[in-house]
């Protein structure tokens, strides 16, 4: 089974800190991904990664960055956190291999800023 | 941009009975999935359906697809309470890596 792993389950920061979000997988995935899910506004795609060192915007990238030096891991970075990024943040994996679209995603990271 | 509209936004249905929840999208697609969420927890892959495919069956799940009227249905046969989740389609552009979500329906299975 394909396992994606967050960091930590709920977060509590201060306006102004800077945040780090972690995520790792442990299928050799190519892609990864980070959104965040607000209540009526579904998931929102904020960077993803198609390979070690790589990135791109997605929709939300405003006030985040992102970090990938190794293949299983992706990191989310809040520079300074304001009270408008507090959310629920996911992150997904997904292998490039033909015919396989799926997304697999970790439990999740609610993020609260205070 | 948003790609997937869920439709009803929520839905309560009395356990046994079967659920459809609907989807429609914007563009042309080569894949439209559906998944899962559980309060509080992360995404769950339930089944993909390919544009050059009408419909598809995984155990109690029925998808259809109408690329026709850029829309799909999720049907959910004999529910069960476990089955309380919020359910979220998703689409890809052609040839695009990345996945554009709809906001989702909440069903709620009333035992």
């Amino acid at each position: 089974d394909v396992k994606v792993t967050q960091s930590s389950r709920y977060l509590v920061k201060r306006t102004g800190e800077k945040v780090f979000l972690e995520c790792v997988q442990d299928m050799d995935h190519e892609n990864m991904f980070w959104y965040r899910q607000d209540p009526g506004l579904g998931l929102r795609l904020i960077y993803f990664s198609y390979d070690v060192k790589m990135k791109e915007k997605g929709d939300i990238p405003e006030g985040y960055s992102v970090s990938r030096e190794k293949k299983e891991r992706f990191s989310l970075i809040l520079e300074s956190a304001s009270t408008n990024q507090t959310s629920m943040y996911l992150c997904a994996s997904r292998t490039t291999d033909r015919g396989t679209d799926t997304q697999y995603f970790g439990p999740g990271t609610r993020l609260t800023v205070l | 941009s948003q790609q997937g509209e869920e439709d009803p936004q929520a839905l309560s249905i009395q356990e046994g009975e079967n659920a459809t929840m609907n989807c429609s999208y914007k563009t042309s697609i080569n894949n439209l999935q559906w998944y899962r969420q559980n309060s509080g927890r992360g995404l769950v892959h339930l089944i993909l359906i390919r544009s050059n495919e009408r419909e598809k069956h995984s155990g109690r799940l029925r998808v259809t697809l109408d690329t026709s009227k850029k829309s799909s249905s999720l049907l959910i046969t004999a529910s069960r309470a476990a089955d309380t989740a919020s359910y979220f389609c998703a689409t890809d552009g052609q040839g695009a890596q990345k996945l554009v979500f709809g906001q989702g329906t909440r069903l709620t299975i009333n035992p």
